[in-house]
């Protein structure tokens, strides 16, 4: 079975500031895909940004992107320029290749950003 | 364009009580639906999911159950409702053999 960790409960980033945040994920699998989803206040969840496990180049969203390390399963998320709509629950989520796609969450990290 | 729907929106119920969360979808056909439950302040756990009508997969033994009696519609019941069922129930869809999940917008569950 598949694991997705974050070590960081919660994270600050003043206004403007670039904040990252942690993901490390524990599987066999060769062929997948990482998520980083939001979570705002709305509880609606928002998807952020996707990784393809094939792919050497880590992905950028505008001012989202990854840092994919496949060797040590690692995925973490760069926040650029942070904007206050920023703050929410941050989760990183981990699918394998099949019919299914299931979704594997990790427990979230709640970030603030302050003005 | 798609949509998914949940309701209730919040619920209040009490200890032993049944359940019935409904979720459907609109604007595509054969969808993969998912239920997942997220107990306060923690990530999601998936629940059940299904690839077509009648096929549901449970990934957690519970007291919950779900159906899927037509092609755009998931149902998440229980027959008699623990304190430990509290928590925020999500609904989501995705195209068959495609690895982006929509989710909606979610039902606050409460038992008391």
């Amino acid at each position: 079975a598949q694991t997705v960790t974050q070590s960081q409960p919660e994270m600050s980033v003043q206004e403007a500031e670039t904040v990252t945040l942690s993901c490390t994920y524990d599987t066999s699998e060769n062929n997948y895909y990482l998520f980083w989803y939001k979570q705002p206040p709305s509880r609606q969840m928002i998807l952020v940004i996707r990784q393809e496990a094939y792919k050497q180049q880590n992905a950028t969203e505008n001012r989202f992107s990854v840092n994919f390390q496949k060797a040590a399963k690692s995925f973490s998320l760069k926040i650029s320029d942070s904007q206050l709509g920023d703050t929410a629950m941050y989760f990183c989520a981990f699918m394998k290749n099949n019919a299914g796609n299931m979704l594997t969450f990790g427990g979230g990290t709640r970030l603030m950003v302050k003005p | 364009s798609q949509t998914i729907h949940q309701w209730p929106a919040t619920l209040v119920q009490p200890v032993g009580s049944p359940l019935s969360l409904e979720c459907t979808v609109e604007g595509t056909s054969n969808p993969n639906l998912y239920w997942y439950r997220q107990a306060a302040g923690r990530g999601l756990q998936l629940l059940f999911y299904s690839v077509g009508i009648g096929q549901i997969s449970s990934e957690v033994p519970q007291n919950l159950s779900a159906s899927r009696p037509q092609d755009r519609q998931f149902i998440l019941s229980s027959k008699k409702l623990l304190l430990s069922d509290s928590g925020f129930y999500l609904c989501a869809w995705s195209v068959q053999a495609s690895y982006e999940q929509y989710f909606g917008p979610g039902t606050r569950l409460t038992v008391t």
